[in-house]
């Protein structure tokens, strides 16, 4: 299993430019989120799916943060327009949660490294 | 709401010493899920080990074992023989049973091995 492929693995863009991060989770998995990592607040869920539906979008920061999940095999994080306090390591994970258990742990994509300058 | 607090933001250890990586969290629920985390430079955040709350029995994983305690809410990570390889960020993450329930995770220990 190739596990969660993101993409790009670095972005360097100007502010007010819109950047679009990818993420193909792990063939099977029914679960996908997509994390935030700064060193000020550490790892924050911004997004969670389920059968590729959001269910838990109470993490995107406004209105300028956007995910889509069309379909099982790939979602997309969305920032526009993007300012430098966007800069941070954006993660993509995915699990496969059954109906009767919570234990499923995330696998981890290798991230997105964003720099907004 | 849940919290997961490591007291530790950096720990060393000596090249095939062990160390221990405290984790404290603080829950209402009594049915949960807790993990460790391993990242290493490569970025990629890798599952160490994992503990059901229900389970008395610590979990262990090769060189990896939990110490814990439901009542005092703690979660420690001990690395037996400790490599080179394992030097890197650890973090601790809850998750509670039942429904939807989003990891929680802590702000990480940096590990740094000695040679």
């Amino acid at each position: 299993d190739a596990g969660v492929i993101q993409s790009p693995r670095h972005e360097v863009t100007e502010m007010g430019q819109e950047v679009t991060l990818r993420c193909k989770p792990i063939s099977g998995h029914n679960s996908l989120f997509w994390y935030r990592q700064t060193m000020m607040r550490g790892l924050e869920l911004l997004i969670y799916f389920n059968n590729n539906v959001p269910i838990d979008d109470s993490g995107m920061p406004e209105d300028r943060f956007s995910a889509k999940m069309p379909n099982a095999s790939f979602s997309t994080l969305k920032i526009q327009p993007s300012e430098p306090r966007d800069s941070a390591v954006y993660f993509c994970a995915s699990s496969f949660r059954p109906v009767w258990s919570n234990n499923s742990p995330l696998h981890f994509g290798n991230g997105t490294r964003l720099t907004v300058t | 709401a849940q919290t997961v607090t490591q007291s530790q933001p950096e720990m060393s250890v000596q090249e095939a010493e062990t160390v221990t990586l405290s984790c404290t969290y603080d829950t209402s629920e009594s049915d949960y899920y807790l993990f460790w985390y391993k990242q290493p430079p490569s970025r990629q955040m890798i599952l160490v080990i994992r503990q059901e709350a229900y389970k008395q029995q610590n979990a262990t994983e090769n060189r990896f074992s939990v110490n814990f305690q439901k009542a005092a809410k703690s979660f420690s990570l001990k690395i037996s023989d400790s490599q080179l390889g394992d030097a890197a960020m650890y973090f601790c993450a809850y998750r509670a049973s039942g429904g939807y329930q989003k990891v929680t995770f802590g702000t990480g220990t940096k590990l740094q091995v000695i040679p």
